[in-house]
């Protein structure tokens, strides 16, 4: 497809669990983001690649967040040992090299911890 | 103090009214600045940039920038029951790449 394509759209676990949320950028697109967004709430920046590299990884909530991006394509956040404060819409959005503040938005995965 | 600060709303509006919404900002040295829209269950979606001091105009949309004020805003006329969203205000932070968001403004468009 054409936009950023994030899955799974929509993730159940139980508290304790490992999760892997998976975003694949606009083909072309250098950097990639992954922000999160609860009820309400604005946008949370989490981190940001530039490449397969994450210079700023300074928005991870804690040492159970993790992320990587392999072949500066797809990416994968992680959250090990999920707890409930950890439920919200995770969005992926990349850019091209010129494209500034221009971020094109995934449609989310939607964490649910129980 | 909130790095990008936004009234959540609602703000309510007649159809065919101008519809003003507010962001203001605390890092002076932010040079660039967007709105994004959300619809309500959807991704953000980007409708405008502005870059200098005073007013950019793109359709029905104009964005207005005060830095001395440290503050940004965005006008739509003619309001629309489609332009019903949430408006996000985005301030480029110390590290270029990295958007800062506000909470959001959500814009109700009475028909």
């Amino acid at each position: 497809g054409a936009g950023v394509s994030q899955s799974p759209s929509n993730k159940v676990t139980e508290k304790g669990k490992d999760v892997e949320l998976r975003c694949d950028p606009i083909s072309g697109h250098t950097a990639l983001y992954w922000y999160r967004q609860s009820l309400g709430q604005g946008l949370e920046f989490l981190i940001y690649f530039q490449g397969n590299s994450a210079p700023d990884k300074s928005g991870l909530p804690s040492d159970r967040f993790s992320a990587e991006r392999t072949g500066g394509s797809v990416s994968t956040l992680t959250i090990q040992r999920t707890q409930q404060e950890d439920s919200a819409v995770y969005l992926c959005a990349s850019s091209s090299p010129s494209g500034g503040g221009e971020l094109f938005f995934g449609e989310g995965s939607r964490l649910t911890v129980l | 103090q909130k790095e990008v600060e936004q009234n959540s709303g609602p703000l309510s509006v007649p159809e065919g009214a101008i519809a003003s919404l507010n962001c203001t900002y605390s890092d002076r040295v932010s040079q660039s600045f967007f709105w994004y829209r959300q619809y309500s269950g959807k991704s953000p979606e980007l409708i405008m940039s502005i870059y200098s001091n005073g007013d950019k105009e793109d359709g029905r949309f104009t964005a207005q920038l005060n830095k001395a004020s440290q503050y940004v805003s965005l006008l739509i006329r003619d309001s629309q029951p489609s332009d019903s969203a949430t408006y996000l205000c985005a301030v480029e932070g110390r590290s270029s790449y990295k958007l800062i968001f506000g909470s959001g403004t959500r814009l109700l468009v009475r028909p």
